[in-house]
């Protein structure tokens, strides 16, 4: 069985400070990891998957098999980046996702 | 933009009744889910549903519930005898495809069991 785990449920930072949300993972296959943004009163919405390898609105977040691990990182947050960021895993081949509990992330001014 | 929508909005229900959530998928999308987030839980997953059947389903999603697309348009989740502990938000999501591809979800119901 698959799991996703984000150990931190509230990150606060200052605005233009650096970012690092943690996502683990534990899943015998070969999963695709995703990253979920929910902004106060919207939807679930996808930040960015694993295997586009982009960056969407200063994030990035690789994929490190090794440490069976999937951060977030942005180097300077901003107010807008407020929200809850969800962490989710899919098994190859699968439809489910699997989702972390979340973090809340504040940036203060 | 396309989006998913769901309708009722908040739903409160008593213990013992039967709810009907319904779900307006993307146009084009082929394949549909419903979620769940009990309050201060994670989302999880029920079922994903696919070519007018049930592709894969988690343990949560018993006999009290059951999927249905009526009509061209809309996807519903039937939970026929509820209880309190299905007290949650329900989620919504479609995909044009499976595997690889994208899941959109809606905005979500809340429902409160009573």
């Amino acid at each position: 069985a698959q799991r996703v785990t984000q150990p931190e449920k509230l990150l606060s930072v200052f605005k233009g400070a650096p970012v690092e949300l943690k996502c683990n993972y534990s899943y015998s296959g070969s999963p695709e990891l995703f990253w979920y943004v929910q902004y106060s009163r919207q939807r679930l919405q996808l930040l960015l998957r694993h295997i586009s390898r982009e960056s969407i609105k200063g994030f990035t977040a690789d994929l490190n098999k090794g440490e069976t691990s999937f951060h977030l990182k942005k180097p300077f947050a901003q107010e807008e980046d407020s929200a809850m960021y969800y962490c989710a895993l899919r098994p190859g081949g699968g439809n489910k996702l699997t989702f972390g509990t979340g973090t809340q992330l504040k940036v203060e001014l | 933009e396309p989006e998913v929508t769901q309708t009722p909005s908040h739903q409160v229900t008593q213990m013992g009744q039967e709810v009907i959530l319904r779900c307006v998928p993307i146009s084009n999308h082929l394949y549909f889910y419903w979620y769940r987030q009990i309050l201060g839980q994670k989302v999880e997953f029920l079922v994903s549903f696919y070519n007018n059947e049930i592709s894969e389903k988690s343990e949560i999603f018993d006999d009290q519930f059951s999927v249905e697309r009526p009509d061209g348009s809309n996807f519903t989740l039937k939970i026929r005898s509820t209880k309190l502990e299905d007290s949650a938000m329900y989620f919504c999501a479609s995909s044009e495809s499976g595997g690889a591809d994208t899941q959109y979800f809606g905005p979500g119901t809340r429902l409160t069991v009573l």
